[in-house]
């Protein structure tokens, strides 16, 4: 089956532009993840949705940063005012949202901010 | 969170097998010891899991000290798509984020 999809694969924007990125889970996954890589760096999580729960942002690094997921199933990762840190490789995740469960990683997102 | 210690690096040549050891002294009595690779220019894929008994799948086996404080991934024979970084990963189960260290690089050569 389908697994995540992510889009776009690169965007470039400019210092201080807000971006949106996008993802769409494994059809019937509850959960769904975000994390980013800055270059040479390790995988950092930000945030997370369960079901209809509210979501964890334990791990959103400004409020710049907000992510939604509507019906459930796909969900936009949006950052305002972007900055150069910003830049990094954006990755969404999903899992079935039972016990010991397995995350599926999309692509990512490459967001490269000049 | 349970705190991890992966080599930086290993090397293997190819068709051999390799043992990627991890320390997790301090893992809770109900995390379950993941283990994902990143492949370059890709996202994590998960590899195996496992809580206290040793474990086989496709990809690997997984084999877990009796005090639980480590664990090994051991690849049966490496191929040059193996070459990945390789993360151990303390994890309690349902809803919840994976915490990432820094993982193991695995260069694979002819």
């Amino acid at each position: 089956g389908a697994g995540v999809s992510q889009s776009p694969s690169n965007k470039v924007t400019e210092k201080g532009k807000d971006v949106e990125l996008r993802c769409d889970p494994i059809s019937g996954h509850t959960a769904l993840y975000w994390y980013r890589q800055s270059l040479g760096q390790g995988l950092e999580f930000l945030i997370y949705f369960q079901g209809n729960s509210a979501p964890d942002k334990s791990g959103l690094p400004s409020d710049r940063f907000s992510a939604e997921r509507t019906g459930g199933s796909v969900s936009t990762l949006t950052i305002q005012r972007t900055q150069q840190e910003d830049s990094a490789v954006y990755l969404c995740a999903s899992s079935p949202g039972v016990w010991v469960e397995t995350q599926y990683f999309g692509p990512g997102t490459r967001l490269l901010v000049l | 969170d349970a705190k991890t210690t992966q080599p930086n690096s290993m090397e293997s040549n190819e068709e051999e097998p390799v043992h990627l050891p991890c320390n997790h002294s301090t893992i809770s009595g109900t995390d379950y010891i993941h283990w994902y690779r990143q492949l370059p220019s890709q996202g994590p894929e998960y590899v195996i899991h496992g809580l206290t008994s040793n474990v086989n799948n496709r990809m690997a086996s997984l084999a877990i000290a009796e005090d639980r404080k480590s664990s090994t991934l051991i690849l049966h024979r490496a191929t040059l798509r193996d070459a990945a970084v390789y993360y151990c990963i303390p994890f309690t189960g349902t809803a919840s984020k994976l915490t990432f260290g820094t993982g193991t690089r695995l260069q694979v050569t002819l």
